[in-house]
């Protein structure tokens, strides 16, 4: 089992909705992060948490440490949106990666 | 401030032969961390530098290497390639940890 899971794998919506992508953990962690992947191969940091929410524009990221979850979400979501997302976390001094999230937004 | 730049961003090699990649951080940023990304295994940490210091190394043979200049750029160095060494290889600097990890564009290597 990966010790970073992300859901769903692929998903693919139009303009405007609301996007939400998850992440569980099983290890211990000091922060998670959430990184943006377009096409070419850039990574861009998103957010990086360690305990409740941050809001930056249409993304919130949220983090329950209890439960090892957090979550992604997008509002009002537009085409320039689609990449892949993926979640990392920060333990034993280095970082983990799910396996990402492609994200398809359809005019 | 001008961000993560790595070099070569394209490189093609044969099996067996040996390659250098170089990273230069965001000025002011002491942390270096090197990842590889394949299609098959997704995004891996490969190892972190800090102030000239190996401070982690990932789950890679030794054929993988790497090293930190004074002035923080990073160099990495895979010897004897095989094909599975095909990947983008990422560098990320950040300013400690757990801080945010700037990455830079990738050097993507394929090896024939």
């Amino acid at each position: 089992k990966n010790e970073v899971e992300q859901s769903p794998q692929n998903l693919t919506a139009q303009e405007g909705e609301f996007i939400t992508i998850n992440c569980s953990y099983s290890v211990g962690i000091s922060a998670l992060h959430w990184l943006q992947q377009h096409p070419g191969g850039g990574i861009v940091s998103l957010f990086m948490l360690s305990s409740g929410k941050k809001k930056h524009g249409r993304l919130i990221a949220t983090i329950n440490i209890q439960e090892k979850h957090s979550s992604l979400h997008i509002t009002a979501s537009h085409p320039r949106d689609s990449a892949v997302y993926i979640c990392a976390v920060f333990g034993n001094e280095k970082l983990t990666f799910g396996t990402g999230t492609r994200l398809t937004i359809i005019p | 401030k001008a961000g993560v730049t790595q070099t070569p961003r394209y490189l093609i090699k044969t099996r067996g032969q040996q390659v250098t990649l170089s990273c230069s951080p965001i000025s002011g940023h002491r942390s270096v961390s090197w990842y590889q990304q394949t299609p098959g295994q997704g995004l891996q940490f490969l190892f972190e530098y800090f102030s000239e210091t190996q401070r982690n190394k990932g789950n890679f043979p030794g054929r993988f290497s790497g090293r930190q200049f004074s002035n923080s750029r990073s160099e990495m160095n895979v010897s004897t390639l095989e094909l599975g060494d095909s990947a983008l290889y990422l560098c990320a600097s950040s300013n400690g940890h757990p801080k945010t990890q700037y990455f830079g564009p990738g050097t993507r290597l394929l090896v024939l």
